[in-house]
């Protein structure tokens, strides 16, 4: 089955900018979403089609895809972006999550 | 405004059955495909199983094929997911989320519940 890998922490002082990683084979051929996740409160859509934004979402979040590896970089970054971020794509059919980054604002 | 609203879970022995529910409104239901995520309490999202908007595609996780069947009623604006022969590691907080593009399967998930906890417990 198709696997997502994502690194658990990440880590940024505030104003800088944090980048998360997912990895997945020729994860390129897919389009990938990302969700942030808050404690207690459900996902978020942040970015969809690898760069999109939906409305709502603040123009310091953008997303790449290129060969095996889709990024989610936040510029800027804010004491209220700290959270869980998790990477999603389509396998075929099958829906399929990263394993999930928590980012810390230090 | 979208909303989607669970219910069902609860507390439910090994080997029983549980049948979730999500209410939908603030949208045109039977134009968009819906799915079943669920997240065990401080882990990550696991999808559970989609279903298109005419439930002419039906699409199951590995892990939940052959004992969970998910249905919707256009009708009454309702998404459901029957579970059977549930196991210990079935226990999480179960979502229901809408994907974004109408008629659309295999998008990506513009709104989400606030989730049921379904624990399986002897």
């Amino acid at each position: 089955s198709y696997e997502l890998t994502q690194p658990p922490s990440v880590s940024v002082s505030p104003g800088q900018t944090a980048r998360i990683t997912c990895s997945g084979d020729k994860l390129v051929e897919k389009y990938t979403s990302w969700y942030q996740q808050k404690p207690g409160q459900s996902p978020v859509l942040v970015i969809y089609q690898d760069t999109k934004r939906p409305s709502g979402i603040p123009e310091r979040f953008s997303g790449s895809n290129s060969g095996n590896t889709a990024t989610l970089t936040i510029s800027g970054t804010q004491a209220v972006d700290e959270a869980d971020y998790y990477c999603q794509a389509w396998d075929r059919i099958a829906c399929v999550f990263g394993t999930g980054t928590k980012v810390t604002v230090l | 405004e979208v909303q989607l609203v669970e219910s069902g879970g609860g507390l439910v022995q090994p080997g029983r059955s549980l049948r979730l529910s999500c209410g939908a409104s603030g949208f045109k239901f039977d134009d968009f495909a819906m799915h079943w995520v669920r997240q065990v309490p401080g882990k990550g999202l696991e999808w559970v199983s989609g279903i298109n908007w005419n439930s002419g595609r039906i699409v199951y996780a590995d892990s939940v094929q052959g004992r969970f069947t998910i249905s919707r009623d256009n009708a009454k604006n309702s998404l459901f997911l029957q579970m059977d022969s549930l196991r210990l590691e079935d226990t999480a907080f179960y979502f229901c989320a809408k994907e974004a593009v109408v008629r659309i399967y295999a998008t990506q998930f513009d709104s989400w519940g606030r989730g049921t906890l379904v624990t399986v417990s002897a």
